[in-house]
């Protein structure tokens, strides 16, 4: 069965830092590329980033400025996502997905994890 | 960037037919996914690549892509179907993931 487990959400004041983490089972991590996206409370999907199986090649939105950093693990079966320089309008539930195919579906999520920037 | 959009909102009576609407450019020549989200809870993909359903997906799920628009069809719809719905695709220009701004559904 496979499972998205995401870890690393919590409070932090506008200008700080987090990491959040997936932990992926189930399945060859190696061999798929990953997603972070995001719910802002009471709004909609906002795609995040994305990885290659490989960990060689990732793409950002736009909106981020270059502020986050996605990696991945491949040893450990985990994904990662570091976030800097914090703002109050990155407070979301950060999901952890899964490309299900080469036209980069998410066939899986994890249950997601909640980021608040408040001071 | 490539633009998403859907109707805020549809509502349908229970037992009949559903069609939420996902416009953008030419995008019947692209890969269009949909989703399911009911409150407090992470999406479902329901249908991929325009009209495939994944595995325990009920064949009430349908989906089409052509010109302008894609379409999300729920046949029979049933109170359980009453949740939030986004479609999402690959822009190959810009290599990003898109997603549509959602559609509320509501069973009446």
């Amino acid at each position: 069965e496979v499972q998205l487990v995401e870890s690393g959400g919590g409070l932090v004041k506008p200008g700080g830092s987090l990491r959040l983490s997936c932990a992926a089972s189930g399945f060859s991590f190696s061999s798929y590329s990953m997603n972070w996206v995001r719910q802002a409370p009471g709004k909609g999907l906002e795609w995040v980033s994305s990885i290659n199986g490989g960990g060689g090649y990732t793409f950002d939105a736009d909106s981020l400025k270059g502020r986050f950093t996605i990696s991945r693990d491949n040893a450990k079966n985990s994904l990662y996502l570091q976030m800097n320089s914090l703002r109050a309008e990155d407070t979301a539930v950060y999901y952890c997905t899964r490309e299900g195919s080469n036209w980069r579906e998410s066939d899986y999520w994890g249950q997601g994890t909640l980021v608040t920037v408040s001071s | 960037s490539y633009v998403l959009t859907q109707p805020p909102s549809v509502s349908v009576a229970p037992g009949k037919t559903a069609k939420i609407t996902c416009g953008g450019n030419n995008i019947g020549s692209k890969s269009v996914h949909w989703y399911q989200q009911k409150p407090g809870q992470a999406p479902v993909l329901v249908v991929h690549d325009d009209s495939d359903r994944p595995s325990g997906i009920p064949e009430r799920f349908s989906g089409s892509n052509s010109a302008n628009t894609a379409t999300l069809t729920i046949s029979r719809v049933e109170a359980g179907d009453e949740a939030d719905y986004y479609c999402q695709l690959w822009d190959t220009s810009s290599d990003h993931v898109v997603f549509g701004g959602g559609t509320k559904l509501t069973v009446l």
